[in-house]
């Protein structure tokens, strides 16, 4: 039973530049969530999506957008790299119902902005 | 509103030795919370998660953790440290919206990092 995958490992990228980061969710999950991990600190919560839909927001820019498939992966784009946008980003799927707050993480990919 | 406070940034215990990580939690309504915890350049795994049925609650590697409603609190525990526990832990609750339906989204506390000297 595969887990959570999250692709690529490390990124680096320059001030300005745009990311797209993959993230494919656990066997029979149908929903996918993103945070943002600071070097020192918690997850903080981006969005989530289900049915190809964004389904909460947290307190982010527009700079951040996301996208799910058919298929349930989903991407994380972010535009205009800023240093502080330097992190963690984990990518957690769960099954919407009564147990959708159980969210399984991926290894999560490094995004250093230069 | 949910918020999680971890009470210590730092744990440090000898092998062998119980382990004490403190959580304090705010929700408005009955809460799911959640312990997980993150090895060095790892992901997050899943220790364990409350929702109400019982306030002591089992997890992996031997951590429990007891609701106490009362004290707003959910400490996680384990008799006896071993080295491979040194990791940075993490209290979490999840998000409700009216009426207390889950809404999925999870609020982190700081994290806790537990040392386990030899």
């Amino acid at each position: 039973d595969a887990g959570v995958t999250q692709s690529p490992t490390h990124l680096i990228k320059t001030r300005g530049q745009q990311v797209t980061l993959r993230c494919s969710p656990k066997s029979g999950h149908d929903t996918v969530s993103w945070y943002q991990q600071a070097l020192g600190q918690g997850p903080q919560f981006i969005f989530q999506y289900y049915e190809e839909e964004e389904r909460q927001r947290g307190n982010f820019p527009d700079r951040f957008s996301g996208h799910q498939f058919p298929n349930y992966s989903s991407e994380l784009n972010v535009n205009a790299l800023l240093l502080g946008d330097s992190a963690l980003y984990l990518c957690a799927s769960s099954l919407l119902g009564e147990s959708e707050d159980t969210q399984y993480f991926g290894p999560g990919t490094r995004l250093t902005v230069l | 509103a949910q918020s999680v406070t971890q009470l210590d940034s730092h744990v440090s215990v000898s092998e062998g030795t119980p382990v004490l990580l403190r959580c304090n939690y705010s929700s408005s309504y009955s809460p799911s919370l959640f312990w997980y915890v993150q090895h060095p350049n790892k992901g997050l795994q899943l220790l364990l998660k409350y929702t109400s049925a019982a306030t002591l609650v089992k997890g992996i590697n031997g951590f429990e953790a007891e609701f106490k409603k009362s004290e707003t609190s959910f400490h996680l525990t384990k008799p006896s440290a071993h080295m491979s526990d040194a990791a940075e832990y993490f209290c979490v609750v999840s998000d409700r919206g009216y009426g207390g339906s889950t809404l999925g989204r999870l609020y982190f506390g700081r994290g806790t990092q537990l040392t386990v000297w030899p």
